[in-house]
């Protein structure tokens, strides 16, 4: 059982394009959303995370746009460039300092 | 200035085989984690500590046996390597304490670089 529902698997912007990652949850117990990041051969790192009671938070080019009662979440990638090249995992969690559940990840590849 | 480090970055070793990985946090956290990453990248929750007290642990087979010997520091210890332990490893912390700055700064989770497991 998922918990945590991405899409897509794999993404391909062309550079300077908007980067649209989707993620669905089913446990209203769920109260914080982050995304991470990840390069190959490095540890995951917090991108930005929401809790339920904003729809939306942005963090320079990046914004987390969140629909509460569609149980639904998305990280919006402005301006993509090849650097953003990397693996991005939703997430979730019940409470505070809680495991986090992660969807399964999106290979996003930014070409020039 | 490392947050959280761990080693070995990579481990070879043959089926049948004990091994530990260690792992350390200098964040001042109270709360650590081991996660498991298989080849398709998927990550899992393993074991979560709190202040050196096991909290939660996952379905994971019992030859993984976490040890904390204080706040800073949770070790992986496997025993018996399986084929299907192949994976990387990765560590986190994060601060139970309730902390300023909104969602980001309370409840972060600081990963490690990560542990190769191959079992050959």
């Amino acid at each position: 059982q998922q918990q945590v529902k991405q899409s897509p698997q794999s993404l391909i912007v062309q550079k300077g394009g908007i980067s649209i990652i989707n993620c669905a949850y089913e446990n209203t117990a769920f109260d914080y959303f982050p995304w991470y990041q990840q390069f190959p051969g490095k540890g995951p790192a917090l991108l930005i995370a929401i809790r339920p009671d904003v729809s939306e938070k942005k963090e320079g080019r990046f914004t987390i746009s969140f629909n509460k009662s569609a149980k639904q979440f998305s990280l919006h990638i402005m301006d993509s460039q090849p650097g953003d090249s990397a693996t991005y995992f939703c997430a979730a969690s019940m409470k505070r300092n809680t495991p986090l559940v992660f969807g399964k990840g999106t290979r996003l590849s930014v070409i020039a | 200035d490392t947050a959280v480090s761990q080693t070995p970055k990579y481990l070879v070793t043959q089926m049948g085989n004990d091994k530990s990985i260690k792992c350390e946090q200098n964040l001042g956290h109270d709360t650590m984690y081991w996660y498991k990453q298989d080849s398709k990248k998927f990550l899992k929750i393993m074991f979560s500590y709190n202040n050196k007290e096991l909290i939660i642990n996952e379905t994971v087979p019992n030859r993984f046996s976490p040890k904390s010997p204080d706040k800073a520091h949770l070790n992986l210890h496997i025993n018996s390597l399986e084929l299907g332990d192949s994976a990387v490893y990765f560590c986190a912390s994060s601060l139970r304490i309730g902390t300023s700055g909104g969602a980001k700064a309370a409840d972060t989770q600081y990963f490690g670089p990560g542990t190769r497991l191959t079992v050959l």
